[in-house]
């Protein structure tokens, strides 16, 4: 079974700065998935990479597959973006039967 | 589209009362999931189905029953409810099984007193 880590658990920080949430996996895996949880509890997917750096906006994600490491970064960070954001890969390497989840990150960007 | 859709969204059973939590999607998903959530745990896989008429335990299936009623319906159903089942549930889809992306439903927040 795979084992999702993520750190930090809570992340405080001002408006503007870059922020980096990490995560590492204990079952060698071919895609790793980043989600986000609203503070209303809906959970939308932000990414998902099997390789080398993903951007969308102000969000990038990167991985790497040999060290079972992945990082989700956000540029220019806003209030907007105070969010739980949650790391998951598949239970198995082959990823059939559903998603590990890390236990998420608490982001809060105060104005 | 609706994408996923979960009912009721709020509900609270005394304990040995049963239910059944509905999820449908429109997306013409392969496979769908079931997965609770509670406070310092994390999401974890109650029951999946990969395909239409077929479905499997997750993580923490105990207490818990499933039916894939057709492509886009499944639900799961508690038989007798249980303090220890109060969290919030989630229902999602995914093209198929493997490396696709997962489209989560709005929640299930239940309450067993």
């Amino acid at each position: 079974k795979n084992e999702v880590e993520q750190s930090p658990q809570n992340l405080t920080a001002q408006e503007g700065e870059f922020i980096t949430i990490n995560c590492s996996y204990s079952v060698g895996i071919s895609a790793l998935h980043w989600l986000q949880q609203h503070p209303g509890g809906g959970i939308v997917s932000l990414f998902m990479l099997s390789s080398g750096k993903k951007k969308h906006g102000r969000l990038i994600a990167t991985i790497n597959i040999q060290e079972k490491h992945s990082s989700l970064h956000i540029t220019a960070s806003h209030p907007r973006d105070s969010a739980v954001y949650i790391c998951a890969g598949p239970n198995s390497g082959g990823g059939a039967d559903g998603l590990t989840f890390g236990k998420g990150t608490h982001l809060i960007i105060q104005p | 589209n609706a994408g996923v859709t979960q009912t009721p969204k709020f509900q609270v059973l005394k304990t040995g009362q049963s239910m059944t939590l509905q999820c449908a999607q429109d997306m013409n998903h392969n496979s769908m999931y079931w997965y609770r959530q509670d406070p310092g745990m994390g999401l974890r896989l109650i029951y999946y189905s990969a395909s239409e008429g077929t479905t499997d335990k997750g993580e923490v299936p105990n207490g818990y029953n499933v039916s894939r009623l057709n492509k886009r319906e499944f639900s799961l159903r508690l038989e007798s409810a249980a303090p220890s089942q109060t969290s919030v549930y989630f229902c999602a889809s995914s093209e198929g099984r493997g490396y696709y992306e997962q489209y989560f439903g709005p929640g299930t927040r239940l309450t067993v007193t």
